[in-house]
């Protein structure tokens, strides 16, 4: 069974950072290409970010909202993506989920930005 | 960047008729391999989105055929028949043909 289990997310003030963690298991990790997705409290959802596999050396996409202050990362040997977030802003306040292939999808982790 | 802009449902549907949500996007989703990278997603509350097609009209697996996908390279239909009190939520579409990838504002289904 495939599952994706992120971690991190909690209470931290503007300017400061924080590292998720999405755990997983029941498929070929090293292969896979995986994303971090938001969604605000308004609900819109907002693709973060991707990483693809070693095969395509590694490439991550951002988008533009968080270019430059957050970086996706790997783990192949844990089976695990990361998405460290510096610099944060009210406006990243989301439930942060990872997905793979987009069918599946973590239950997501809540970061809140706030003074 | 591609923006997605979704239609409104006249909400409630009732249980039974069938109901289309429709997506346009702001440039081809066609891809040079013939493709259409289009998504669509069911988010039930309190859950995680749920992929339902993709090449804009591929089921996903244990989607039921009472989903169909279907549309041109710009503009897209997901249509849901026999509507069931299972499929209420909001529905999102979503493009996977250029960077930055991006969703739709989302279009919510009641049913009555």
């Amino acid at each position: 069974e495939v599952q994706l289990v992120e971690t991190g997310g909690g209470l931290v003030q503007p300017g400061k950072s924080l590292k998720l963690t999405c755990a997983t298991s029941g498929f070929t990790f090293s292969n896979a290409w995986m994303d971090w997705v938001r969604q605000s409290p308004e609900k819109q959802l907002e693709w973060v970010a991707q990483i693809k596999d070693k095969s395509n050396n590694y490439a991550t996409y951002y988008a533009e909202s968080v270019k430059g202050r957050f970086t996706i990362s790997r783990d192949d040997s844990k089976s695990s993506v990361y998405l460290q977030m510096n610099s944060l802003k009210e406006e990243d306040t989301a439930i942060y989920y990872c997905t793979w292939s987009w069918l599946h999808w973590g239950q997501g982790t809540l970061v809140t930005v706030s003074s | 960047d591609i923006v997605m802009t979704q239609g409104v449902l006249p909400n409630p549907v009732p249980s039974g008729e069938s109901a289309s949500i429709t997506c346009r996007s702001s440039k081809s989703l066609v891809y040079k391999d013939g493709k259409t990278y289009l998504n669509w997603f069911l988010q039930r509350p309190g859950q995680s989105p749920q992929l339902l097609t993709y090449w804009m009209s591929t089921r996903a697996s244990g989607v039921s055929d009472r989903f169909s996908g279907s549309g041109s390279g710009t503009y897209f239909t997901l249509k849901i028949s026999r509507v069931r009190a299972e499929d209420a939520g909001v529905y999102y579409c979503q493009q996977v043909r250029e960077y930055p990838l991006t969703f739709g504002s989302g279009t919510k289904l009641e049913i009555k």
